[in-house]
């Protein structure tokens, strides 16, 4: 079945700067490939997702590649800000979801 | 649109006891999901059903943990007899048609068992 492997677990980052994180998934005939974000206490949202058949989606401060070839797949947040502390969430789906491990992103002031 | 629903948000109960957890998927979706969240093993799948029909239960943890989805928007995961190591919140999320299609959660149910 599907694995997903999400590094870093932990990233801390100066309010401004870019955050990356990175996921690996195994089964090549996932499909689609979503990202949430969790804050403390709540429920997992989407804040974006990029299907199989594009390399690269952007929504303002936020963007995500995929690279089919190598099965990997990434989240860039830039110009970061206090708001964007949270941990966050890869996953990769053909016919069931699986999630990454989830990286928690501060903030730093 | 109300979102997905699911009932109680807490529980607290004994071990040994049945504990029962509902969910009301987005009306017009297809698919529904329970998952159990812990900082020890993050997300976990536990069973999905498709059109009601319970698809693929591997994740569910041992024979206490049962699922159903009697109709298209109501589904229910129990624990009985529940154990300590229940504790957790269980996610119910819910999405419509094509596997390429957003799932979108509820609030959870934060379960403690004493």
């Amino acid at each position: 079945g599907e694995n997903v492997e999400q590094h870093p677990s932990t990233l801390s980052v100066q309010e401004g700067d870019s955050a990356v994180i990175k996921c690996t998934y195994s089964d090549s005939a996932s499909n689609y490939f979503p990202w949430y974000k969790q804050e403390l206490g709540k429920r997992p949202q989407l804040i974006i997702d990029i299907r199989s058949n594009v390399g690269e989606k952007k929504d303002q401060r936020i963007a995500v590649t995929l690279n089919k070839t190598a099965k990997h797949f990434s989240l860039h947040i830039t110009e970061t800000q206090p708001e964007d502390s949270a941990v966050y969430f890869c996953a990769a789906r053909d016919d069931k979801i699986i999630f990454g491990k989830g990286t928690r992103l501060h903030i730093l002031p | 649109d109300a979102g997905v629903i699911q009932s109680p948000r807490h529980e607290v109960t004994e071990m040994g006891q049945e504990v029962t957890l509902r969910c009301k998927p987005i009306s017009g979706h297809n698919s529904l999901f329970w998952y159990r969240q812990t900082m020890m093993r993050g997300l976990e799948l536990l069973i999905y059903f498709n059109n009601n029909v319970p698809i693929d239960d591997s994740g569910m943890p041992e024979d206490r943990f049962s699922a159903k989805m009697p109709n298209a928007s109501f589904s229910t995961l129990k624990i009985q007899p529940s154990e300590p190591r229940d504790s957790a919140v269980y996610f119910c999320a819910s999405t419509q048609g094509h596997s390429n299609q957003p799932q979108h959660f509820g609030d959870g149910t934060r379960l403690s068992i004493l």
